[in-house]
């Protein structure tokens, strides 16, 4: 039992680049997120899904698209990078209901934007 | 707008001292309240609170939700350096489902 797993955990960009994020849990929660975290910002929602085939807008979407083609696995685009983008982004997945309120994290992907 | 506002935004105490760190919320369709701590990490997750007046506790961290000021405390009594993290505070909302989360206290404990 894996948890939240994340790939890459680090990354540099160029201007311009593209790449994706990949978030896979193995807990078959229904929900899942994903978070930019900067210094002084706390976590700020990016997207986030309710379900396989689902997704929606966060706090902070510009920039990003996301996919959830299957139930275990989330998706975060990035089509063009730009150095604002530079951040800590965090999955994370949760049960919609019953006992299991928290979120459990991934560890993280470090993203640079040169 | 809804919004999680943390305080102090940092504190830096000695071993042994206690320690109350606040979290006050403006959140549409409250769910429920989340503290983590988190150390150069993933956050990790302490304790969630929905009803008022009931505290939670574990070991030397308890926590206390009041709904109708709308905040929350998280203590810390007898503090040791494995302490020192940054704590963040999250609210879910029924609707959409989503977390809203403050920038998270910075703990430093000094041996």
């Amino acid at each position: 039992n894996a948890g939240v797993t994340q790939t890459p955990k680090f990354r540099v960009l160029k201007t311009g680049q593209s790449m994706t994020l990949l978030c896979a849990q193995d807990m078959n929660h229904e929900y899942m997120y994903w978070y930019r975290q900067d210094p002084g910002m706390g976590l700020r929602l990016i997207h986030y899904s309710v379900g396989e085939g689902t997704t929606a807008k966060g706090e902070v979407p510009d920039g990003y698209n996301v996919s959830r083609l299957k139930k275990q696995n989330f998706l975060l685009g990035l089509e063009s990078a730009a150095p604002s983008q530079t951040s800590v982004y965090f999955c994370a997945s949760k049960s919609p209901s019953g006992r299991d309120y928290e979120q459990y994290f991934g560890p993280g992907t470090r993203l640079t934007v040169t | 707008e809804d919004k999680v506002v943390q305080s102090p935004l940092s504190l830096v105490v000695h071993e042994g001292d206690t320690v109350t760190l606040n979290c006050s919320y403006e959140v549409t369709n409250f769910r429920s309240l989340l503290w983590y701590k988190q150390e150069k990490k993933a956050p990790t997750f302490l304790f969630m609170l929905t009803s008022s007046g009931i505290e939670k506790k574990s070991g030397r961290l308890s926590s206390i939700l009041d709904k109708k000021e709308l905040f929350s405390i998280l203590n810390i009594t007898a503090t040791q350096t494995g302490d020192s993290a940054v704590y963040l505070c999250a609210v879910e909302a029924n609707t959409g489902n989503q977390f809203y989360f403050g920038t998270g206290t910075s703990l430093t404990v000094i041996p």
